[in-house]
């Protein structure tokens, strides 16, 4: 079976930018989560899709916007980036949700100039 | 709130030694779901395990054991006799068990295994 398969892998923008990053789940799986992982914050969630619908969201600014189709692969979009919004992007694919097992996928790394 | 406390942020140890990471958590759910992820330098996270807050039962798998005590809030993990491939970040993570509800993570540890 194949994993979560993160696109691009690495990217560089820069400030002011928006960026849309992709995520295609495991098969069969319908829950996909984002994550943010920095060196001074740790890994923080951004948000979860399930069945194409925005099931809850982190705490970050409205500039972090995702969504999910119905083949459940899932973009999500930062506009107007910033310096702080440098980070590794990791998506996260499960049967249900983060109750369940979740598997990550290589995750993208975004560095803002 | 919940919260999930790894308050090792590095250990390093030799080859063949034992080592446990501790975990500590927050919740005021009856019901939640703890989890340990490594993270290797590669960068992707590999789930190890999960347990629900009803199975006390401690675990093995092959080198690998975990202790789940509720009664302090504890989740620790243990390596026996660890290799210089167990060298990663290690976190654990706690989630509710609301539909949607968020994966929370501590903040890691990173473990050095010397030869």
């Amino acid at each position: 079976k194949a994993g979560v398969t993160q696109t691009p892998r690495y990217l560089i923008k820069t400030r002011g930018q928006q960026v849309t990053l992709s995520c295609s789940p495991i098969s069969g799986h319908r829950s996909v989560s984002w994550y943010q992982q920095t060196p001074g914050q740790g890994l923080q969630f951004l948000f979860e899709y399930f069945s194409e619908t925005q099931r809850n969201k982190g705490n970050f600014p409205g500039r972090f916007s995702g969504r999910q189709f119905s083949n459940s692969r899932s973009e999500m979009n930062v506009s107007t980036l910033e310096l702080g919004d440098s980070a590794l992007y990791l998506c996260a694919s499960s049967l249900m949700g983060s109750q369940y097992e979740q598997y990550f996928g290589p995750g993208t790394r975004l560095t803002v100039t | 709130a919940q919260k999930v406390t790894q308050a090792q942020t590095e250990i390093s140890v030799v080859e063949k030694e034992d080592v446990t990471l501790d975990c500590v958590y927050e919740t005021r759910d009856t019901t939640y779901y703890l989890f340990w992820y490594k993270q290797p330098p590669s960068g992707e996270l590999v789930f190890l395990i999960r347990r629900n807050s009803f199975d006390e039962q401690n675990e093995i798998s092959g080198r690998y054991s975990w202790n789940f005590q509720k009664s302090t809030s504890s989740f620790n993990f243990t390596i026996t006799a660890s290799q210089v491939v167990d060298s990663a970040v290690y976190f654990c993570a706690l989630s509710g068990n609301q539909a949607g509800t968020a994966l929370i993570f501590g903040k890691g540890t990173t473990l050095s295994v010397s030869s």
